[in-house]
C-alpha cells in the first residue's frame, strides 16, 4: 500500500526557515516525481516544486530562491527546505507522488503558519 | 503563471449529470494531453480522479469522465450522489512545471 506520511504542523516567525519531510513507502521511491503542493487556508492549490528520480527540479516563481525540493532515496524520503518565509506561505502542505500527467497519491498535510 | 479557470460552484440534483470545466491557454491544456482532476472533501487531501484528460484511476466510479476541447478541459459527473458534493481542482502540466485551476464547488440540491 502507498503511503506518504508527513511531519507535523509548526508556528514559525516571518523571515524564519523550516523544512518540511514526507516518508515514502509501498512504492519504489526512486522512480517517481515528486511534488509539493500548498493551499492557503480557504483558498485552491497551488503547485509549489517537483523533483524527478534522479533529482532534476522545478520551483514555482513565487517560493523560487526561497525554497528548496530534494529528495534522499536510499532513505526514501522527500524533503521542502523553505527560508525567508512570509505571512503568504501559511498553508498546509502536501507532499505528492506523481507524474507529468497527475499527482496520485497525497500525504495527510502539514499546517505552515507564519506569523509574529 | 496563472491559474486555468474554472465556475467557482456548480449545482445539481441527485441522479442528474453536470459538467465542470477548465479554461486555459495554448501552452498549458491546449499544448499537452497532462489534465488531470481532484476531488477535495474538506479537512481531506485532494483524491485523483481523472488523468491525462480521460483516464480513470482503479476505484473510480465510472460516473466521472474527462475531456479537453482546446484550451478547455471538462470534468462530467453523472448520475450525481450526495457524496459527491466537494471541491474539485483541474491541473495541467506546462513547461517542467504544472497549474491548477481555481476550483469549483459542488454542491448536490
Amino acid at each position: 500500500e502507498v503511503e506518504l506520511v508527513q511531519s507535523g504542523g509548526v508556528l514559525v516567525q516571518p523571515g524564519g526557515s523550516l523544512r518540511l519531510s514526507c516518508a515514502a513507502s509501498g512504492f519504489i521511491f526512486s522512480s517517481y516525481n515528486m511534488n509539493w503542493v500548498r493551499q492557503a487556508p480557504g483558498k485552491g492549490l497551488e503547485w509549489v516544486s517537483s523533483i524527478g528520480g534522479i533529482s532534476t527540479f522545478n520551483h514555482a516563481d513565487s517560493v523560487k530562491g526561497r525554497f528548496t525540493i530534494s529528495r534522499d532515496n536510499a532513505k526514501n524520503s522527500l524533503y521542502l527546505q523553505m527560508n525567508s518565509l512570509r505571512d503568504e506561505d501559511t498553508a498546509v502542505y502536501y507532499c505528492a507522488r506523481g507524474w507529468t500527467g497527475a499527482f496520485d497519491y497525497w500525504g495527510q498535510g502539514t499546517l505552515v503558519t507564519v506569523s509574529a | 503563471q496563472s491559474a486555468l479557470t474554472q465556475p467557482a460552484s456548480v449545482s445539481g440534483s441527485p441522479g442528474q449529470s453536470i459538467t465542470i470545466s477548465c479554461t486555459g491557454i495554448s501552452s498549458d491544456v491546449g499544448g499537452y494531453n497532462y489534465v488531470s482532476w481532484y476531488q477535495q472533501h474538506p479537512g481531506k487531501a485532494p483524491k485523483l480522479m481523472i488523468y491525462d484528460v480521460t483516464n480513470r484511476p482503479s476505484g473510480v466510479s465510472d460516473r466521472f469522465s474527462g475531456s479537453k476541447s482546446g484550451n478547455t478541459a471538462s470534468l462530467t459527473i453523472s448520475g450525481l450522489q450526495t457524496e459527491d458534493e466537494a471541491d474539485y481542482y483541474c491541473s495541467s502540466y506546462t513547461s517542467n512545471r504544472r497549474v491548477f485551476g481555481t476550483g469549483t464547488k459542488v454542491t448536490v440540491l
